[in-house]
């Protein structure tokens, strides 16, 4: 169990690029969710799958933001025509549901993601 | 809509007070609770959970409570330590197939 991983950990762009973020979760977890947190705030749901299928996306997900999973395994999140306001830390987590005692989301060290 | 509340914001306290963190949701219909610890630029790291039918966990020096009708859970940390010292966020999980709502977190300093 080498836990969650993401990767670029840290992303500078400029405004109108696209960028892409993967993370890979725990092995065995079937759920995958993304957050977004910035300074001072809690992270803020984004999107999540279990298995390949995404089953829920956040009013704050905008058509910038698309969210994959193929095959069920590692995980990427597209923001195209990036903007200012999407600076933020993008965060991955991953569970094993379907058994109470094991549904605790571990989370990756997140990817930083600096609009210029 | 889910609220979350954690005050105050931030905490000062000498080395090897006991302490309480407090958390507040606004909707008892909750599946679990989870507190998380953030360093400074970091993931969160995953410290305890409790599921909607237990009223308390406990890891090491760490106890966290729950009271659902009240919509309140506490995290209590024994001894601290400077090394205790970051943000500490709980979360709140609506049902099975829902996402954890966040609170704002409040950020921890532990004097030595």
């Amino acid at each position: 169990d080498t836990g969650v991983s993401q990767d670029p950990r840290h992303k500078i762009t400029k405004r109108g690029q696209n960028v892409t973020f993967r993370c890979d979760p725990i092995s065995e977890h079937n759920r995958l969710y993304w957050y977004r947190q910035t300074l001072g705030q809690g992270p803020e749901f984004l999107t999540y799958f279990q298995n390949e299928a995404q089953l829920e996306k956040s009013r704050l997900l905008s058509d910038r933001f698309s969210a994959e999973r193929p095959k069920g395994s590692f995980s990427t999140l597209e923001i195209q025509r990036t903007e200012q306001g999407d600076s933020a830390m993008y965060l991955c987590a991953s569970s094993l549901e379907g058994s109470r005692t094991q549904e605790t989301q571990y989370f990756g060290p997140g990817t930083r993601l600096l609009v210029l | 809509k889910q609220e979350v509340t954690q005050i105050p914001a931030a905490l000062s306290v000498p080395e090897g007070e006991n302490l309480v963190l407090n958390c507040s949701f606004t909707d008892s219909a909750i599946y679990n609770l989870q507190w998380f610890r953030q360093d400074p630029g970091k993931g969160l790291t995953s410290l305890l959970l409790i599921q909607s039918s237990q009223r308390e966990q406990t890891s090491g020096r760490l106890n966290a409570s729950l009271d659902k009708s009240s919509g309140r859970s506490t995290l209590y940390i024994a001894a601290s330590q400077p090394g205790d010292s970051a943000t500490y966020l709980c979360a709140v999980k609506r049902g099975a197939n829902s996402k954890l709502t966040f609170g704002k977190g409040i950020t921890l300093s532990v004097r030595p």
